[in-house]
């Protein structure tokens, strides 16, 4: 069974532009949620999609976007990307639903972004 | 929203060692303490503790919750190197749509495990 599969797994952008990451969660699982992880803040969480409906978001500016397709497959995008963005992007899949508790969340190896 | 704070940061210890780690989280309509390992890059998942005082074993490694204390902690027996790692320590807490997806992490703890 293969396991959550992000893209790309390292890049590097500079002040302003943009950056679109992705993320495949596991065969059958329709919740996908996004975190950073940054050595200052630790695995902060960003939003939650489940049925192509964002259902739950964090504490973070409009900048950080995301949306999931009818495959569950999800993308997350941040604009006008800061320095303070550069972080690690882990992308979790469950097979949650709203009846049942959200449980294990497993996890990509993430995307790797750097601000210069 | 709910904190979890783990302690220590760091730790370094030698092959065949025993460590204790220790997690306190605050309780919100608490539903379950997970423990995840992160060596590289993707945490994996170790236990998930949902009742007070039952003990979850895997191996060398084994937690426990205490909900009255509001701590819960994990013990790695004759540590190895691989078990060098982040060790992180979330609370999953259900507040209805607000909840959905979303772990509240604590800092981790950074272990180093020395031949």
């Amino acid at each position: 069974k293969a396991g959550v599969t992000q893209t790309p797994r390292y890049l590097i952008k500079t002040r302003g532009q943009q950056v679109t990451l992705s993320c495949s969660p596991i065969s059958g699982h329709r919740s996908v949620s996004w975190y950073q992880q940054t050595p200052g803040q630790g695995l902060q969480f960003l939003f939650e999609y489940f049925s192509e409906t964002q259902r739950n978001k964090g504490n973070f500016p409009g900048r950080f976007s995301g949306r999931q397709f009818s495959n569950s497959r999800s993308e997350m995008n941040v604009s006008t990307l800061e320095l303070g963005d550069s972080a690690l992007y882990l992308c979790a899949s469950s097979l949650a639903s709203w009846l049942q508790d959200t449980g294990e969340l497993f996890f990509g190896e993430g995307s790797r972004l750097t601000v210069l | 929203e709910d904190k979890v704070v783990q302690s220590p940061l760091s730790l370094v210890v030698h092959e065949g060692d025993t460590v204790t780690l220790n997690c306190s989280y605050e309780v919100t309509n608490f539903r379950s303490l997970l423990w995840y390992k992160q060596e590289k890059k993707a945490p994996t998942f170790l236990f998930m503790l949902t009742s007070s005082g039952i003990e979850k074993k895997s191996g060398r490694l084994s937690s426990i919750l205490d909900k009255k204390e509001l701590f819960s902690i994990l013990n790695i027996t004759a540590t190895q190197t691989g078990d060098s790692a982040i060790y992180l320590c979330a609370e999953d807490y259900n507040a209805g749509g607000t909840s959905y997806g979303k772990l509240t992490f604590g800092q981790g703890t950074i272990l180093t495990v020395h031949p």
